[in-house]
């Protein structure tokens, strides 16, 4: 069935350094790919997307990677800040509303 | 524009029961999806309604239903509750586009 596969399950990185999380999805039919930043306690935000028609998509120290032929993405966090401590969910969407999502990954920014 | 709200907050229900969780959209937001969060196991999709017709369903038993109204607001239906339905249950509902907004959750105990 359907399924995202993330990791890692818990990252931690000195502040300043940079963090990868990365993704694996089955449905090939997905294009579109969003990620969200869940700090304790509050709900999912979301923080870049990418579609299957992009490679590469940067928002200032954030960064989302596809590789549609290996099914793989990847978030790319540089220069991390203590604020950026949360949990990061992926997620794979044929388009159709409905997302599957990764387990999620734990970063702590360590000060 | 208010965001995605949800109540009650918090609910307490005992094994058997039955609850009734609700979910206001943003306003002008037509499709609204259910996910259950608990530790370990990430986001899992519910369903997802739009213009009071459901057009996605997850792999979750018969018990867990929905519905919308024609204000777009959702209710989320969980009967004969057991031990395992303890979870914060989210909603986010989308616009034109594929970007999902979540609201705070309802934290659900079964007891």
């Amino acid at each position: 069935g359907e399924n995202v596969e993330q990791h890692p399950s818990t990252l931690s990185v000195q502040e300043g350094d940079s963090a990868v999380i990365k993704c694996t999805y089955s449905d090939s039919a997905s294009n579109y790919f969003p990620w969200y930043k869940q700090e304790l306690g509050k709900r999912p935000q979301l923080i870049i997307d990418i579609r299957s028609n992009v490679g590469e998509k940067k928002d200032q120290r954030i960064a989302v990677t596809l590789n549609k032929t290996a099914k793989h993405f990847s978030l790319h966090i540089t220069e991390t800040q203590p604020e950026d401590s949360a949990v990061y969910f992926c997620a794979a969407s044929p388009g159709t509303y409905k997302y599957i999502f990764g387990t999620g990954t734990r970063l702590k920014v360590l000060a | 524009k208010a965001g995605v709200t949800q109540t009650p907050r918090y609910l307490i229900k005992t094994r058997g029961q039955q609850v009734t969780l609700s979910c206001s959209p943003i306003s002008g937001h037509r499709s609204v999806s259910w996910y259950q969060q608990t530790p370990g196991q990430g986001l899992q999709f519910l369903f997802e309604y739009f213009s009071e017709t459901q057009r996605n369903k997850g792999n979750f038993p018969g018990r867990f239903s929905g519905r919308q109204f024609s204000n777009s607001r959702s209710e989320m239906n969980v009967s004969t509750l057991e031990l395992g339905d303890s979870a914060l249950y989210l909603c986010a509902s989308s616009g034109l586009g594929t970007e999902q907004y979540f609201g705070p959750g309802t934290r659900l105990t079964v007891t």
